[in-house]
């Protein structure tokens, strides 16, 4: 079993607000969230307290608070449905990912 | 503009090789940390290598001793050379770029994927 957990999957209503969890090790206080959608390469969304890539729209938003991290889709759009993923480093190895969580957007 | 290429997948049947290479444009991979990591069908995403820009490389414990990762400076380029290949090994192989926040690793930068497809 993965060292950080993710539900498997989350819906949200088309323009309502979601929050992916990433439940993990207290001692890491580090999350990245990456965005993958079928057929295509994982694309970084968030990473530490909230940075975003310049490609990443403001909708997004990364927090954490003891050891769960969130990502907060605020405003869903359909072009979000995807599978997300949290990245932390790992307790013996380089990194550690999320087995991930497929979003919806109904 | 940093871009990274994937190439190098195919079917390959149990106990085959197969070698992957990644090239980079818009930096240096010997500056970097150079990964790959892996999406099986079914599973999620796993950093299965990674080389360190002294060199050093790390495997996870799933390839160690059949993957090998090198590189070369003089074409910006990354390989992964997979030995003793299993079935369990098939999977879209993505090679990405590691950064660091506060000392913590994150990708960057990922290829499109190669896909490896491990069967009889």
């Amino acid at each position: 079993s993965s060292e950080l957990t993710q539900d498997p999957a989350v819906s949200v209503a088309l323009g309502q607000t979601v929050r992916i969890t990433c439940q993990g090790d207290s001692l890491r206080n580090f999350y990245a969230w990456y965005q993958q959608k079928p057929g295509q390469a994982p694309v970084l969304v968030t990473y530490g307290k909230n940075n975003r890539p310049s490609r990443t729209p403001d909708r997004f938003s990364g927090s954490s608070s003891g050891n769960t991290a969130y990502l907060t889709i605020t405003g869903a759009q359909a072009e979000d449905e995807a599978d997300y993923y949290c990245n932390s480093r790992g307790r013996s190895g380089f990194v550690v990912f999320g087995g991930g969580t497929k979003l919806t957007v109904l | 503009e940093v871009q990274v290429v994937d190439s190098g997948g195919g079917l390959v049947q149990p106990g085959g090789s197969l070698r992957l290479s990644c090239a980079a444009s818009g930096f240096t991979v010997s500056s970097n940390y150079m990964s790959w990591v892996r999406l099986g069908p079914g599973k999620g995403l796993e950093c299965v290598s990674v080389i360190y820009p002294i060199g050093a490389t790390y495997y996870a414990d799933s390839v160690k001793g059949r993957f090998t990762i090198s590189r070369d400076n003089s074409k910006n380029t990354v390989f992964l050379q997979m030995n003793n290949l299993r079935t369990e090994d098939t999977a879209v192989y993505y090679c990405a770029r590691a950064n660091f926040y506060a000392g913590f690793p994150f990708f960057d930068s990922w290829g499109q994927g190669a896909l490896v497809t491990v069967s009889s």
